[in-house]
């Protein structure tokens, strides 16, 4: 049984870094892709980006500039760092496992709530 | 990036009837790259349909998935208390990965 499990500061102030964390279990750690998505009320569901065990990486280069997505496959977790919030990056983030390099999430953590507020 | 455009944005059904759900993309999909996901409150999305009308593991048969190019639809042949959510889809033909805005089935 695959379960994703995430971490991280839920409240931030502008211009933090937001830094969150999944551990993924119950199956193959390197045969597929690990992403972040996020979701807010105005913009809806959004990809952040993706990473391969090996560190390779993609990411939507509306959020390119600020995002960094890092694996530790010794620990079977990947994190995300957001720098320079603003109160538009106040969402939940949800950690997937992607089946391919730019495919389907089929498995999905629990999500974090990120309040950006001063 | 493709954008995807979902209707109706709600849609008020009574339990047994058929739901039809659409998602129009903004250029085409390349190989029905096409996802469908079902979210209830305070809940992650779930994925529902892959390659436009592949059932994912465990998802009952009355949901199906159609359609190439880009139009695409969703069918919940006949509606159950637990399939009343969010159905949002997901193109993955091209990147950056995006997502329509959803459809909201409730009860009527």
């Amino acid at each position: 049984q695959v379960q994703l499990q995430q971490w991280g500061a839920g409240l931030l102030k502008p211009s933090e870094t937001l830094s969150l964390t999944c551990a993924a279990s119950g199956g193959s750690f390197t045969n597929y892709y690990w992403s972040w998505i996020r979701q807010t009320p105005g913009k809806g569901l959004e990809w952040i980006g993706e990473i391969k065990h090996s560190g390779l990486t993609n990411y939507n280069p509306s959020l390119k500039s600020r995002v960094t997505i890092s694996v530790d496959t010794s620990k079977t977790q990947f994190s995300l760092k957001l720098t320079s919030v603003t109160a538009a990056d106040t969402a939940v983030y949800y950690c997937t496992r992607q089946y391919s390099s730019g495919y389907y999430s089929d498995y999905w953590g629990q999500g974090t709530l990120v309040t950006v507020s001063s | 990036e493709i954008v995807l455009t979902q209707s109706p944005g709600s849609l008020s059904l009574s339990p047994g009837e058929r739901a039809t759900l659409s998602c129009r993309a903004s250029q085409s999909v390349s190989l029905t790259s096409l996802a469908w996901y079902q979210q209830k409150p305070g809940q992650a999305p779930r994925l529902l349909i892959y390659g436009a009308s592949y059932r994912a593991t465990g998802i009952p048969d009355r949901f199906s998935g159609s359609g190439s190019g880009t139009d695409f639809s969703l069918t919940i042949s006949r509606l159950e208390p637990d399939d009343f959510a969010v159905y949002y889809c997901q193109q993955y033909g091209s990147s950056p990965l995006t997502f329509g805005g959803g459809t909201k089935v409730e009860i009527k």
